[in-house]
């Protein structure tokens, strides 16, 4: 069936670095454009990052700009978020999600979600 | 960047309430809006996209309206399992989400 699966979630100290992945499986994952969003405690849903199904071009929300790189490989149906920088603010559940087609370009397919906490 | 907000922050209403959900953007979005519903735990769910179109599966109970800056999330009939938080969408120009709205079933 249609699934995402993140990985690479886990404790991290500030100013140190995190990759996370997320695992495509029952689509073609080529077709579509990805999403990170992500969640903090007891908090609403922020958007993080995109990028288009081409992994040609990506876009960033400005909380994560210039330490965060969104980044796919087609040839493992795998998405992936390298986190530079990382802050005490950016502790949170990490979700991907599809950027739907029949959708209109919305969120269609969510991950589980990886949880991140950045602590020292 | 564009704002949504949401109204009410929390609901409480009874096994078949009609409950409606409100979501105003800080600028005209056209009728780029969706909505998810979030269970504890659990990673959003889609339910309707371009502001009124049912996403497959999603029961016929919910309903979506509203262009520009106002838009409506409707539940007929509500049910047990429609207890979560739910949250609006705008991607017209990037992407934002509204703080959510709790929904309790009495």
């Amino acid at each position: 069936q249609v699934q995402l699966v993140e990985t690479g979630g886990g404790v991290v100290q500030p100013g140190r670095s995190l990759r996370l992945s997320c695992a495509a499986s029952g689509f073609t994952f080529s077709r579509h454009g990805m999403h990170w969003v992500r969640q903090a405690p007891g908090k609403g849903l922020e958007w993080v990052a995109v990028i288009w199904y081409d992994g040609n071009n990506e876009d960033y929300a400005d909380s994560v700009k210039g330490r965060f790189s969104i980044s796919r490989d087609n040839s493992k149906n795998t998405l992936y978020l390298q986190m530079n920088s990382l802050r005490a603010e950016d502790t949170a559940v990490y979700y991907c999600a599809r950027k739907g087609l029949r959708s209109f370009d919305a969120f269609d397919i969510w991950g589980q979600g990886t949880r991140v906490t950045v602590s020292s | 960047d564009i704002q949504m907000t949401q109204s009410p922050s929390t609901l409480s209403a009874s096994v078949g309430d009609r409950v409606t959900i409100t979501c105003r953007a800080s600028q005209s979005i056209n009728d780029w809006v969706a909505w998810y519903q979030q269970k504890p735990g659990k990673a959003p769910k889609l339910l309707i996209y371009k502001a009124s179109t049912l996403e497959s599966g999603v029961p016929s109970r919910f309903g979506g309206s509203g262009s520009g800056t106002q838009f409506t999330l409707t539940i007929s009939s509500l049910q047990p399992d429609d207890f979560g938080t739910y949250y609006c969408q705008q991607y017209n120009s990037y992407y934002s989400f509204g703080q959510g709205t709790k929904l309790e079933i009495k």
